[in-house]
């Protein structure tokens, strides 16, 4: 069965540039979680959507960050527009039900200069 | 902001040797879980406890969750290469929260 993908795997960008992040949940899973991992803060939870609604955004930075999930099998993670800060790898996992027992994706590699 | 502490914050032994890693916080946590992250990939759950005083054995990892639910530990016995990785604890309050450590980095030197 195939695993939580994200696309793209590494992704460059000039600051003030959009970026757009993508993640396939596992089929069946009705959570998705979107984290940002960095030396500095560690893996910090950005949003959390259940059934396709965005049940907690408190740890989206700043409306330069918003996400969506038009249905079960696909979400976004829009940054616009981006700066050097946002360098980080970005997590996408999903779940059964509920923030229990994750499954991440192999995550992006976003690096903003 | 719940917060959970893993210590150390870095370990580095050699294969074959024994090492405990720590989770602790002031909250109280229905559930707690172990995830595993090697370089490059992302976080693979290993564990979850949910019962006070739980303990599980996963091969050579045991796992304990603390009587009062605001700790747990991990024991790698005989540790290999192959054990190497960031250790997250990752504990569940409520509904919708679900907390992470700040990791234990672990390398096992051949």
């Amino acid at each position: 069965d195939a695993g939580v993908i994200q696309s793209p795997r590494h992704e460059v960008t000039e600051m003030g540039q959009e970026v757009t992040l993508r993640c396939k949940p596992i089929s069946g899973h009705n959570s998705l979680f979107w984290y940002r991992q960095t030396m500095m803060r560690g893996l910090e939870l950005l949003i959390y959507f259940n059934n396709n609604v965005p049940i907690d955004d408190s740890g989206m930075p700043e409306d330069r960050f918003s996400a969506k999930m038009p249905n079960a099998s696909f979400s976004t993670l829009k940054i616009q527009p981006s700066e050097p800060r946002d360098s980080a790898v970005y997590f996408c996992a999903s779940s059964y039900a509920g923030p229990y027992e994750q499954y991440f994706g192999p995550g992006t590699r976003l690096t903003v200069t | 902001t719940q917060l959970l502490e893993q210590s150390p914050q870095f370990l580095s032994i050699q294969e074959g040797e024994n090492l405990t890693v720590y989770c602790n916080s002031s909250s109280v946590f229905s559930s707690l879980q172990w995830y595993r992250q090697e370089p490059g990939e992302g976080p693979v759950l290993l564990v979850t406890v949910v019962t006070g005083g739980e303990v599980k054995k996963l091969k050579r990892l045991t796992f304990q969750f603390g009587d009062a639910r605001k700790d747990s530990s991990l024991h790698i016995t005989a540790a290999q290469p192959g054990d190497t990785g960031l250790y997250l604890c990752a504990g569940k309050t409520g509904a919708n929260n679900l907390f992470f450590g700040t990791g234990t980095r672990l390398t096992v030197i051949p």
